[in-house]
């Protein structure tokens, strides 16, 4: 078992431009978390899909941020277009099946905008 | 907003003691998580307890839960080095998978 895989590791990028997060969740797993950590806000909630169909997305901030499932393997989180207040690590997290299973992890990606 | 309050913010000890770290939430829940995280990767977790448990063990690992109180508390007995890391609570609840997590506590274990 691979764990979740998250893609890049990390990511520069100058504001304005577009920037793509990748995902690829524990093989098997039907639910897939997008989480953002700061110092100032801690651990956010942007947005969960259940069987590759977003489910509550209210934790995305603004219109700049989406995310896409498009299969069981593959979740991408667009930011377009960037901000410094974007800087942060972004996670992606898996689980399986009932409510109250434990999340899987992947090691994040570190974005900075400046 | 964050559904949990950690406390304390940051915790150091020395080796064999044990660490104490506690977790207030406000709404009603259905599950408690601990998770641990270590500097620069993603969260670990480490045990999960239910709304009708009062106690559980996992390990080193004891975790109480009061729901009169929202309140939890992670005890880790004969601390060592290596669980030096930072501790968080997540809380689920309702008809929904999400977990919100809390604030974090920042344990330092001196050697």
């Amino acid at each position: 078992d691979a764990g979740v895989i998250q893609s890049p590791r990390h990511e520069v990028t100058e504001m304005g431009q577009e920037v793509t997060l990748r995902c690829k969740p524990i093989s098997g797993h039907d639910y897939l978390f997008w989480y953002r950590q700061t110092m100032m806000r801690g651990l956010e909630l942007l947005i969960y899909f259940n069987n590759n169909v977003p489910i509550d997305d209210s934790g995305m901030p603004e219109d700049r941020f989406s995310a896409k499932m498009p299969n069981a393997s593959f979740s991408t989180l667009k930011i377009q277009p960037s901000e410094p207040r974007d800087s942060a690590v972004y996670f992606c997290a898996s689980s399986a099946g009932a409510r109250s299973s434990p999340l899987h992890f992947g090691n994040g990606t570190r974005l900075t905008v400046t | 907003s964050q559904q949990g309050e950690e406390d304390p913010q940051a915790l150091s000890i020395q080796e064999g003691e044990n660490a104490t770290m506690n977790c207030s939430y406000k709404t009603s829940i259905n599950n408690l998580q601990w998770y641990r995280q270590n500097s620069g990767r993603g969260l670990v977790h480490l045990i999960l307890i239910r709304s009708n448990e009062r106690e559980k063990h996992s390990g080193r690992l004891r975790v109480t839960l009061d729901t009169s109180k929202k309140s939890s508390s992670l005890l880790i007995t004969a601390s060592r080095a290596a669980d030096t890391a930072s501790y968080f609570c997540a809380t689920g609840g309702g008809a929904t998978n999400k977990l919100i997590f809390g604030t974090g506590t920042l344990l330092a274990v001196q050697p």
